[in-house]
């Protein structure tokens, strides 16, 4: 059974630093096929991708929001750990981890969430 | 980044009622597409991936279909336990990107 749970701080002040961990199971992150990423969604608004790290150690990370935010995984300890500098009172928001699974036998890598947490929503406010 | 768009943001269904829900992409992304469906209070949950292949599991009555720049999910025929925001999702890209969502609620 797959399972992923995020767990961190519920409160952060402005101008902190905010860390996430995402404990999986039921899957390895050293399996070639599926790597983790993290999305979140602000109240009543639509979900954003931060970032993502496969097996390979191979990251990525949203654009916009490059500059702030570290991705690293322990393989040994089925672990994802998400972090994001310098919080403001926009970036509360319900964080999820995700897991991506990779297809192949298409034209390319077919990527896609099929197992999420069950999100924990983080609040920046002094 | 690619950006997604989507419409309609919202609708108004019955049950028993054909819906269709867009999705657009800002550049062709051939078939890397993924569809989702998210409850209040609830981690979203995958229906369609690579734009028409249904995920295992989830009723014969959703279906999708697209490529390059437009998509859609269809709901040959909605029941209660439909009432929830839809979201698209782009995999042509690494830098993953979700478009705005459709919110489908009680005529």
């Amino acid at each position: 059974q797959v399972t992923l749970k995020e767990s961190g701080p519920v409160l952060v002040k402005p101008t902190e630093t905010l860390t996430l961990t995402c404990t999986v199971s039921g899957f390895s992150l050293s399996n070639a096929r599926m790597g983790v990423s993290w999305i979140r969604q602000p109240p009543g608004k639509a979900l954003e991708w931060l970032a993502h790290i496969f097996s390979n150690d191979e990251k990525s990370y949203s654009t916009s929001l490059k500059s702030r935010l570290t991705i690293s995984k322990d393989t040994s300890k089925s672990q994802v750990v998400l972090t994001m500098t310098n919080m403001d009172p926009v970036d509360t928001a319900t964080y999820y981890c995700a897991r991506i699974s990779l297809l192949s036998g298409y034209d390319g890598p077919v990527y896609y969430f099929d197992y999420w947490g069950q999100g924990t929503l983080v609040t920046v406010s002094s | 980044d690619i950006q997604m768009t989507q419409s309609p943001s919202s609708l108004s269904a019955s049950v028993g009622d054909r819906v269709t829900i867009t999705c657009r992409a800002s550049q062709s992304i051939s078939s890397y597409l993924n569809w989702y469906q998210q409850k209040p209070g609830k981690a979203p949950k995958l229906l369609i991936y690579a734009a028409s292949s249904l995920q295992s599991g989830v009723p014969s009555r959703f279906s999708g279909s697209g490529s390059g720049t437009d998509f859609t999910l269809t709901i040959s025929s909605l029941q209660p336990e439909d009432f929830a925001t839809y979201y698209c999702q782009q995999s042509y890209s690494t830098r993953f990107t979700f478009g705005p969502g459709t919110k489908v609620d009680i005529k």
